[in-house]
């Protein structure tokens, strides 16, 4: 079944710096590619996604790239903020569940500094 | 926007007792539903595939007879922790995909589940 790694763990950054969050999956099958912010406390939500006929999407200060060769996925956040320290976790699609059958990678402790 | 409404936030119960958790669809109807544990500092792990009128879809490992799901209607899902021990302590997540082709995922707000 499919597997999804999520590098770093942890991640601390000044504020205004920009984060990136990388995540690699097993199954080629894979077609959407979801990236979840988790408050404490609270159930993940969904910040921005990829589908595998686009390369990069951006969202504001938020953007995703994806390189289907290669089989990673990357999110990028510019000019950080305090209020984007959270658990941010990507997540790819098992195609034999359909598509919304979700494999969520380990999770990254983003903390921005003032 | 779609919303997954999830009841309660927090229960605390006693070894050997069953817990029923709610997930419900507000505004959009789902005929599928997932339901996710997660442990402290940990990622989610998809328990079942909570399917309307029809029999949900366990994933390997996951008793079936110690975690009940019932789909009886397109907007509301239950979760029943049956005989509940210490070790089911965990924070239980209902997510639901949105009106439309290929809409996105949408989580509850979680019941975190004390078994004392």
């Amino acid at each position: 079944g499919e597997n999804v790694e999520q590098h770093p763990s942890t991640l601390s950054v000044q504020e205004g710096d920009s984060a990136v969050i990388k995540c690699t999956y097993s199954d080629s099958a894979s077609n959407y590619f979801p990236w979840y912010k988790q408050e404490l406390g609270k159930g993940p939500q969904l910040i921005i996604d990829i589908r595998s006929n686009v390369g990069e999407k951006k969202d504001q200060r938020i953007a995703v790239t994806l390189n289907k060769t290669a089989k990673h996925f990357s999110l990028h956040i510019t000019e950080t903020q305090p209020e984007d320290s959270a658990v941010y976790f990507c997540a790819a699609n098992s195609p034999s569940g359909g598509y919304n059958k979700l494999i969520f990678g380990a999770g990254t402790r983003l903390a921005v500094h003032p | 926007g779609a919303v997954v409404s999830q009841h309660p936030s927090r229960v605390i119960c006693k070894s050997g007792t069953s817990v029923k958790i709610e997930c419900r669809s507000l505004d959009f109807q789902a005929t599928t539903m997932f339901w996710y544990r997660q442990f402290p500092k940990q990622s989610l792990m998809l328990m079942a595939t909570s399917n309307e009128g029809s029999k949900a879809t366990y994933e390997q490992g996951v008793e079936k007879d110690k975690f009940l799901i019932n789909h009886a209607s397109l907007t509301l899902s239950t979760l029943t922790v049956t005989s509940a021990h210490p070790e089911d302590s965990s924070f239980y997540i209902c997510s639901a995909p949105g009106q439309g082709y290929n809409s996105p995922l949408h989580f509850g707000n979680g019941t975190r589940l004390t078994v004392t």
